[in-house]
């Protein structure tokens, strides 16, 4: 298996303008989570999904941020309108299981805001 | 005070060296997680454990439920070592991983 799939691996853009980030979790597992890393704050949950249901949401920052899971082979997280706070790595993980399972992580997406 | 400390922060040592990472925690949980994480890098999941101890390869992973505290320790330690490490716990009754600071790891050659 090619292990979860994120992109782009890089993003450069301006205020303002909208951001999407992809990710594709390994086949058969069931639990798909956002995170967030930064400097100040270390790593944050943005959202988790299971069985492609979002089941907390509680870590997204404001209304800015949206996240979707149309599949069990994808879900976007989606930045609009984006703002130089929202720079961070961005990392999509799976497991087979939420609570119990292995976390596999995606390489990460680096988003910058100007 | 966090709910998984970490410690130390920051450790340097000499390649040979064993190292040991400590992990607290002050909630009920159903795993724990080590992570590794090199610089500019993604991260991998090295252990999940609930109970007793893992060993993969030079690393090993040891948990105490009672003491809730989780010790990583690698043996004969060499500069690939070099990462970031973090302790995640999932806590009884959620799905979601509460972090760890992560403790930066250095090995010189």
């Amino acid at each position: 298996d090619a292990g979860v799939i994120q992109s782009p691996r890089h993003e450069v853009t301006e205020m303002g303008q909208e951001v999407t980030l992809r990710c594709k979790p390994i086949s058969g597992h069931n639990s798909l989570f956002w995170y967030r890393q930064t400097m100040m704050r270390g790593l944050e949950l943005l959202i988790y999904f299971n069985n492609n249901v979002p089941i907390d949401d509680s870590g997204m920052p404001e209304d800015r941020f949206s996240a979707k899971m149309p599949n069990a082979s994808f879900s976007t997280l989606k930045i609009q309108p984006s703002e130089p706070r929202d720079s961070a790595v961005y990392f999509c993980a799976s497991s087979r299981d939420a609570g119990t399972g292995e976390l596999f992580f995606g390489e990460g997406s680096r988003l910058t805001v100007l | 005070k966090n709910e998984v400390e970490q410690s130390p922060q920051n450790l340097t040592a000499q390649e040979g060296e064993f190292i040991t990472i400590n992990c607290s925690y002050s909630v009920g949980i159903s795993a724990l997680h080590w992570l590794q994480q090199h610089p500019g890098g993604g991260i991998v999941s090295l252990f999940m454990l609930s109970s007793g101890k893992k060993k993969h390869g030079r690393l090993i992973a040891t948990i105490n439920i009672q003491e809730k505290h989780s010790s990583l320790h690698i043996t004969a330690s060499h500069p690939r070592d070099s990462a970031v490490y973090i302790c995640a716990v999932s806590r009884n009754g959620a799905q979601k991983l509460v972090f760890g600071q992560g403790t930066r790891l250095t090995i010189n050659p």
